[in-house]
């Protein structure tokens, strides 16, 4: 009963540094997401997927790509990596490609970009 | 762009109050409005999610409430105990983004 799986959970970069951050699921859903949260901020949607093979930006996308090869994966790649970059990222995910029902999430992966 | 905001931003009451977390939202035209429980260190876990149509939905001793005509929801807590503290975020969807609040971090004291 995996649910949403995230790796790494922590992980320190150095500042243009490349990475990508994992996040597979294992419900078959169709909606599939990451955010961001930071104090003060909360929780900003930085990229997210209706399906295989389609992205959109969220509120954040920038230093920041998405891809969709199947159903089951969501990496998240940071290009070059900055300080500004140092957070907590999440990734969730929804059945239906319309994200309206229940939004699972992962248990999180903490980012430090020295 | 929708706003959402959750006032207080924290808040402290001691076991067996019932209590109430407020969230406001500046689009009314929202699909759904959920709601989410983060313990320290861990993700969120959806708690309720209320229906633009519908007026409120209960889990056990929680029962929330949607009111869009006036961009408000409110998150009931009834009896309260010391494992309910934790942050609690509402989020509101439209065009399939959620957009979260800042969330009201609750401490029950035993």
């Amino acid at each position: 009963n995996a649910g949403v799986t995230q790796t790494p959970k922590f992980q320190v970069l150095k500042t243009g540094q490349s990475m990508t951050l994992q996040c597979a699921q294992d419900m078959n859903h169709e909606y599939m997401s990451w955010y961001r949260q930071d104090p003060g901020m909360g929780l900003r949607l930085i990229h997210y997927s209706v399906g295989a093979g389609i992205t959109d930006q969220g509120e954040v996308p920038n230093g920041y790509n998405v891809s969709r090869s199947t159903t089951e994966d969501f990496p998240l790649r940071l290009l070059s990596a900055a300080p500004s970059q140092t957070s907590v990222y999440f990734c969730a995910s929804s059945q239906d490609r319309e994200n309206t029902g229940e939004l699972f999430f992962g248990e999180g992966s903490r980012l430090t970009v020295l | 762009k929708q706003e959402v905001t959750q006032i207080p931003a924290a808040l402290s009451v001691p076991e067996g109050e019932n209590l109430v977390l407020n969230c406001s939202f500046t689009d009314s035209a929202i699909y759904n409005l959920q709601w989410f429980r983060q313990d320290p260190g861990k993700g969120l876990t959806s708690l309720l999610l209320i229906q633009s149509s519908q007026r409120e939905q209960t889990s056990g001793r929680l029962n929330a409430s949607l009111d869009k005509s006036s961009g408000r929801s409110t998150l009931y807590i009834a009896a309260s105990q010391p494992g309910d503290s934790a942050t609690y975020l509402c989020a509101a969807l439209r065009a399939q983004k959620l957009v979260f609040g800042q969330g009201t971090r609750l401490t029950i004291n035993p």
